[in-house]
């Protein structure tokens, strides 16, 4: 497996339901990224790690929860979601410290649909 | 504050013709400005970055784009449109740290 995986790539789940998306990195990155896409707006920056320190979160409500136990895994914990959080999750990682500073390289993306 | 602007949230090109996708930047510093681009159902894929240097970027599948600090732009262009090029394409801008800062995107239709 190379680059970013992420999985589910689809999950449908009802208002009360707690589910998690996994985010991988095969590229040796310190840094990991998570993004909402939601049609007609920009990609929305979530949180970010640094070294598996959250260094950023924009004012996320509280019903998404990141983890990160490790420099090549990010979850996103989800629980009583509403059904505009219904989006394109992206996960993204990027090298800090090496010579492709700032570039970004994405998952695939998990198709969340909230009922 | 950093922000991104693409005109056209929508564009259409006959295959063949040339593809110009727009965008304007604001930034209090340098910038570091990027193009990916994102075919149905997967991420963002890179086409190329702008860092320092030359102001003409050439990246992936014939695109190409330039830098001008005068005009605050960082427009993206193909000679020759193919059909595979049907995609979404966002550009970018990172000023400050690793924080990117993503336009609302071009769609890109290119008509048989």
């Amino acid at each position: 497996e190379t680059g970013v995986t992420q999985t589910p790539r689809h999950l449908v789940m009802g208002m009360t339901n707690k589910k998690s998306l996994k985010c991988e990195q095969h590229l040796g990155h310190n840094a990991m990224y998570w993004y909402k896409q939601s049609a007609k707006k920009p990609l929305e920056l979530m949180f970010v790690y640094n070294f598996k320190e959250q260094t950023e979160n924009n004012s996320v409500p509280s019903r998404f929860s990141p983890e990160c136990p490790n420099s090549s895994h990010l979850f996103l914990h989800l629980h009583t979601l509403q059904p505009e959080d219904s989006a394109l999750y992206l996960c993204a990682s990027s090298d800090p410290t090496g010579t492709r500073y700032n570039e970004q390289f994405f998952g695939p993306g998990t198709r969340l649909t909230v009922l | 504050a950093q922000s991104v602007t693409q005109l056209g949230s929508h564009v259409s090109v006959s295959e063949g013709a040339l593809v110009l996708l727009r965008c304007n930047y604001s930034s209090s510093v340098p910038p570091y400005l990027f193009w990916y681009v994102q075919y149905p159902n997967q991420g963002l894929q890179l086409l190329l970055k702008y860092t320092t240097g030359a102001t003409l970027v050439k990246g992936i599948n014939g695109f190409e784009a330039e830098f001008k600090k005068s005009e605050t732009s960082f427009h993206l262009t193909k000679p020759s449109a193919h059909m595979s090029d049907a995609a979404e394409y966002f550009c970018a801008v990172v000023a400050d740290g690793n924080q990117f800062y993503f336009g609302t995107g071009t769609s890109l239709t290119v008509i048989p």
